[in-house]
């Protein structure tokens, strides 16, 4: 079975404060996904990674970046954190290409910014 | 731009009940949509997933329909159980794209079977 991990499940940070947010894959998934959820909005895409130090922006990658320095790993980092940026976040993988293979996800972090 | 819709938000029904789930898209050029479950404050799983040239899937007491020329999959649960109370979310794949291939998804429908 696909595992992806979070690192941690809540996080309480404070305005300004820079965060990273960790995901690892174990399946040598090359697709790497982040996501936010909020209420009455669904799943919004943040950034996402095809392959080794290659990221795309999303529908809302402001105020955001991401790393992705080896093929398991997809990090999630607020530069400077904002209430704003209150919500859980997503981790997926996905093999590549146009896949019929579902998209799995992590746990997630509830991310609480003071 | 694809726009998923689920209706309704919520649903509750008793135990034993069969019940069906909805969800729309306004975009009938998908390459598959996916039908997952998410229990409250986790992830979430993946239920099933329908390719656009197939009209449905079937995993135990889950059976998942596509009609791509109207937009619209159903979630049919089956006798359905105390256990089955979560979050359901479709999520549809654009046949258009390449590469790592984003997904567009629903709100989701939040189910209550009652014992």
């Amino acid at each position: 079975d696909v595992k992806v991990t979070q690192s941690s499940r809540y996080l309480v940070k404070r305005t300004g404060e820079k965060v990273f947010l960790e995901c690892v894959q174990d399946m040598d998934h090359e697709n790497m996904f982040w996501y936010r959820q909020d209420p009455g909005l669904g799943l919004r895409l943040i950034y996402f990674s095809y392959d080794v130090k290659m990221k795309e922006k999303g529908d809302i990658p402001e105020g955001y970046s991401v790393s992705r320095e080896k093929k398991e790993r997809f990090s999630l980092i607020l530069e400077s954190a904002s209430t704003n940026q209150t919500s859980m976040y997503l981790c997926a993988s996905s093999p590549p290409g146009h896949s019929n293979s579902p998209l799995h996800f992590g746990n997630g972090t509830r991310l609480t910014v003071t | 731009k694809q726009e998923v819709t689920q209706i309704p938000a919520a649903l509750s029904v008793p135990e034993g009940e069969n019940l069906v789930l909805n969800c729309s898209f306004t975009d009938s050029a998908i390459y598959n949509l996916q039908w997952f479950r998410q229990d409250p404050g986790k992830g979430l799983t993946s239920l099933l997933l329908i390719q656009s040239s197939q009209r449905e899937q079937t995993s135990g007491r889950l059976n998942a329909s596509l009609d791509k020329s109207s937009g619209r999959s159903t979630l049919y649960i089956a006798a359905s159980q105390p256990g089955d109370s979560a979050t359901y979310l479709c999520a549809v794949r654009p046949a258009d794209q390449t590469g790592a291939n984003n997904l567009f998804f629903g709100t989701g429908t939040r189910l209550t079977v009652i014992p």
